[in-house]
């Protein structure tokens, strides 16, 4: 069974930095890509940020490129999103999923993490 | 700035059948941008419901079902139920590796 268990949400000050992680099991990690899909309170869902199985692609939203970084440790099982500069905007549920086949979708989800930027 | 489009309401009685919609802006939805569709109940994680225009994920029931209408894509629920009220989101891959996700469809069923 595929389990991702997101991790590193927290209140941080604006212009602060936090660390989300997501661990992963149930399947073959380095063989998939992931990714971190987002979701403020009360709005849609919005795609953060994709990287390729073997780390070496990497894409970014507009309006997180530049602050965030997306990175995997396929040794152990584990994504990972550094958030720099943060904004108020930037609160929000953060969610691992990983990627089908192809990564063409969205395939399963975590449960999430809550991140709240404010002073 | 490319938005993709969902209705942001829609209303369905219990039997009955819905089609909710996913365009864009300007263009039309083909299966080239990889269309998925999400369920998501309030207090919970979405779940994955279409994926590749019409493929349904392991354990969604046949009454949900993908497809390309007109320049758009579409989830039809066929026979709904109770429990199918829930916001739905679909998704377009837009090459580059980005993503668009829809505003997302409140159902109601009553």
């Amino acid at each position: 069974e595929v389990q991702l268990l997101e991790s590193g949400g927290d209140l941080v000050q604006p212009g602060g930095s936090l660390r989300l992680s997501c661990a992963a099991s149930g399947f073959t990690f380095s063989s998939c890509a992931m990714n971190w899909v987002r979701q403020a309170p009360g709005k849609g869902l919005e795609w953060v940020s994709t990287i390729g199985g073997s780390g070496a692609v990497t894409y970014y939203a507009d309006s997180v490129k530049g602050r965030f970084t997306i990175s995997r440790d396929n040794s152990k099982n584990t994504l990972f999103l550094q958030m720099n500069s943060l904004r108020a905007e930037d609160t929000a549920i953060y969610y691992c999923t990983k990627g089908g086949p192809h990564a063409t979708y969205f395939d399963c989800w975590g449960q999430g993490t809550l991140v709240t930027v404010s002073s | 700035q490319t938005v993709v489009t969902q209705e942001p309401s829609f209303s369905v009685s219990p039997g009955g059948t819905v089609t909710l919609t996913c365009g864009l802006s300007s263009g039309s939805v083909s299966t080239s941008y990889y269309p998925s569709w999400y369920q998501q109940t309030p207090g919970q994680a979405p779940r994955t419901l279409i994926y590749n225009t019409n493929t349904r994920s392991s354990g969604v029931p046949d009454r949900f079902s993908g497809s390309i209408v007109g320049n758009k894509a579409a989830l039809t629920i066929t026979g709904a139920q109770a429990d199918d009220e829930s916001d739905y989101y679909c998704v377009l891959h837009m090459g580059s590796g980005s993503w668009v996700f829809g505003g997302g469809t409140k159902l109601t069923v009553l």
